[in-house]
């Protein structure tokens, strides 16, 4: 069975600062990899997504992340955050053959000026 | 055009109360799934739809749980005689074919349920 650890429940930082939320995950299988962005009140949005190749991913609102086998890591990152990026970013895998998605805790970032 | 809608958006019910909450996927897409996502938690999974049929409902919590889909449009999960652990906010999303990586699951904005 798949597993998604996400350590930090909350990051809070300033803005025009960069940013990291880490994400680790656990799979005997291969998997595809998400990231999805949850505002106040909404459903959540995706981010970006890891299928295959290149291990960098690039995504909406400036945000990418990096797919790391080895350390079966895929921490997203942005080199300068804004206010509007306030929200809870929710980390996903998807073992390939199946269906379900399975979602980390979440953590949500706060942004300040 | 229209992503999924659902309704209602929120709903407030005593305990013992059946509620059904509803969902409209995209047009066109085919699978269909919902999620309960409690304060603080992250989504977990309950049903999957591929068409009318739930191959996979491993996530509904108990028998009090149930869910239904016509043909490849409407779906609605059905609480019956809640309890105040169903308080949660229930999300349905849909994707095309099997919501594999290079088809991506796309999300309402969800029902937030309160159990009084």
């Amino acid at each position: 069975a798949q597993s998604v650890t996400q350590l930090d429940s909350q990051v809070p930082v300033f803005e025009e600062a960069p940013v990291e939320l880490r994400c680790n995950y656990s799979s005997s299988v291969s998997v595809y990899l998400f990231w999805y962005v949850q505002y106040p009140n909404q459903g959540l949005q995706l981010l970006l997504k890891y299928l295959s190749g290149s291990t960098l991913v690039k995504g909406i609102n400036g945000f990418e992340a990096e797919f790391n086998k080895s350390q079966t890591s895929f921490h997203l990152r942005k080199p300068s955050v804004h206010i509007s990026d306030t929200a809870e970013y929710f980390c996903a895998v998807l073992n390939t053959g199946f269906q379900k998605l399975v979602f980390g805790t979440g953590t949500r970032l706060l942004v300040s000026p | 055009g229209a992503g999924v809608s659902q309704s209602p958006s929120n709903k407030v019910t005593e305990k013992g109360k059946d509620v059904e909450l509803r969902c409209d996927p995209i047009s066109g897409h085919t699978a269909l799934y919902w999620y309960r996502q409690r304060l603080g938690q992250g989504l977990e999974f309950l049903i999957y739809f591929q068409g009318n049929s739930a191959p996979d409902k491993s996530g509904l919590p108990s028998d009090r749980f149930s869910a239904e889909r016509t043909g490849e449009s409407v779906s609605t999960l059905t609480i019956q005689r809640t309890q105040q652990e169903d308080s949660a906010v229930y999300l349905c999303a849909s994707s095309l074919a099997g919501g594999s990586g290079n088809q991506p699951q796309h999300f309402g904005d969800g029902t937030r349920l309160s159990i009084l």
